[in-house]
């Protein structure tokens, strides 16, 4: 089946450098996606979304980059915060009426001082 | 603030006993939906009530029910749970299906 999936399982970085978190998804007819950070023991916390007509979308340190042709997303954090550690997925809206999100498969972000 | 509540927090229940998790939301959104995530795994959608239209996942066991009897309460019946129910069971809402869905703080469920 098609499924949204993340290329690395996990990521550690020093304070204050910037993230990129990667997602790879197979349904081309795919039109919102969506980032989502869960801390340990909590459920998962909306952070960025995009459409699919846009290719960036900016928010309070982090931005959100959509590459339709290679389907492609990435998450980045800039001046990594120690905060920031928790799990991240990408999840997707494919564009077929009563579908719900699904999540890729998630980073594991880790942040050392 | 508007919010999506779920309670318990953390529910102990026996091998085969029914429990019920509850889920309510203050956001007036139309869609509830029920996932399943388990240690280092995605959320797992098991359902989801498009305003009353119930919407079931085709891998969704049988022995898992819900029920919405108004807008703000969901509720999610496990009939006979087994040792392989323990997880962490989200609630979210969105205003429509293709919307982003806020998620409540989980019911840690452990069967023993």
């Amino acid at each position: 089946g098609e499924s949204v999936g993340l290329h690395l399982p996990t990521l550690s970085v020093q304070e204050g450098d910037n993230s990129i978190i990667n997602c790879a998804y197979s349904n081309s007819a795919s039109d919102y996606f969506i980032w989502y950070k869960q801390e340990s023991g909590k459920g998962p916390q909306f952070i960025i979304d995009i459409r699919s007509n846009m290719d960036k979308r900016q928010g309070q340190r982090v931005t959100v980059l959509l590459n339709k042709t290679v389907k492609h997303l990435s998450l980045q954090i800039a001046a990594t915060q120690p905060g920031d550690s928790a799990v991240y997925f990408c999840a997707e809206t494919p564009n077929q009426a009563g579908t719900a999100l699904i999540f890729g498969k998630g980073t594991t972000l880790s942040v050392s001082s | 603030d508007a919010m999506v509540i779920q309670n318990p927090r953390y529910q102990v229940t026996q091998f085969g006993k029914p429990v019920t998790l509850s889920c309510s939301q203050t956001l007036n959104h139309n869609v509830m939906y029920w996932y399943q995530q388990k240690s280092s795994q995605a959320p797992k959608l098991l359902f989801h009530y498009y305003d009353k239209d119930f919407n079931n996942e085709a891998d969704t066991p049988d022995n898992f029910q819900s029920r919405r009897p108004n807008t703000s309460f969901c509720f999610l019946d496990i009939r006979s749970p087994g040792l392989g129910d323990a997880a962490m069971y989200l609630c979210a809402t969105s205003w429509d299906r293709g919307y982003e869905q806020y998620f409540g703080p989980g019911t840690r469920l452990t069967v023993t």
